[in-house]
């Protein structure tokens, strides 16, 4: 079965500093990979996803994330915090298209002025 | 264009009480998925409709949970009758159609059971 490991429960950055969220997958194929962010009393909303095209995926808000297959990684990129990026991080694997999310636990991100 | 809506977006129900847990997709979205968070773990995958077929209910924990899509457009999941363990928050996500990645979440619905 697949499944997602996200490492750190809370993340903290200062702001201006880089953010890096990591997130490791099993899967016995190449699997469709996300992340996704949730602002308070908000849903979910797509940061990124990789679906086996470019393995440096660009996001929204200046976040990127790198597909590695050798490592079974997607950790989640952004060279310069700022304060609105506080929110909690998960990433996400489809087994296929259009089908089921299996999630990380998700990261909390603080940022620190 | 409305997102993905949910009502209501809390609700606190003694145990052995049902409730149920609306959602409207977006219009014109075949898939419809249910997923729960309980406190402290992950968020959890519950359901898939398509259309008003139940394309994947492996999620489902347990028959004291019943989903309906009625005429493919919204859905609601019922409790009953709720246990402690139910509480948590649940979400709604839907998607276009068969060859689509981007599910659109609802806010959530946040249920606690006392």
């Amino acid at each position: 079965a697949q499944s997602v490991t996200q490492l750190g429960s809370h993340v903290s950055v200062s702001e201006g500093a880089l953010v890096l969220l990591r997130c490791n997958y099993s899967s016995s194929v190449p699997p469709y990979l996300f992340w996704y962010v949730q602002y308070p009393n908000q849903g979910l909303q797509l940061l990124l996803k990789y679906t086996s095209a470019a393995t440096l995926v660009k996001g929204i808000n200046g976040f990127e994330a790198e597909f590695k297959k050798s490592e079974t990684s997607f950790h989640l990129t952004k060279p310069s915090a700022h304060m609105s990026d506080a929110a909690e991080y998960f990433c996400a694997v489809s087994p296929t298209q259009g089908g089921k999310l299996i999630f990380g636990q998700g990261t909390e991100l603080s940022v620190k002025p | 264009e409305a997102g993905v809506t949910q009502f209501p977006s809390h609700s606190v129900i003694e145990k052995g009480q049902t409730v149920t847990l609306r959602c409207d997709p977006i219009s014109g979205h075949d898939n419809l998925y249910w997923y729960r968070r309980v406190m402290g773990k992950e968020i959890k995958f519950l359901l898939h409709f398509v259309k008003e077929s139940k394309q994947d209910e492996s999620g489902m924990p347990n028959n004291r949970f019943l989903a309906e899509r009625t005429g493919g457009t919204y859905s609601t999941l019922k409790v009953q009758p709720a246990e402690l363990e139910d509480s948590g928050v649940y979400f709604c996500a839907s998607s276009p159609g068969s060859y689509t990645y981007e599910q659109y979440f609802g806010p959530g619905t946040r249920l606690t059971v006392t």
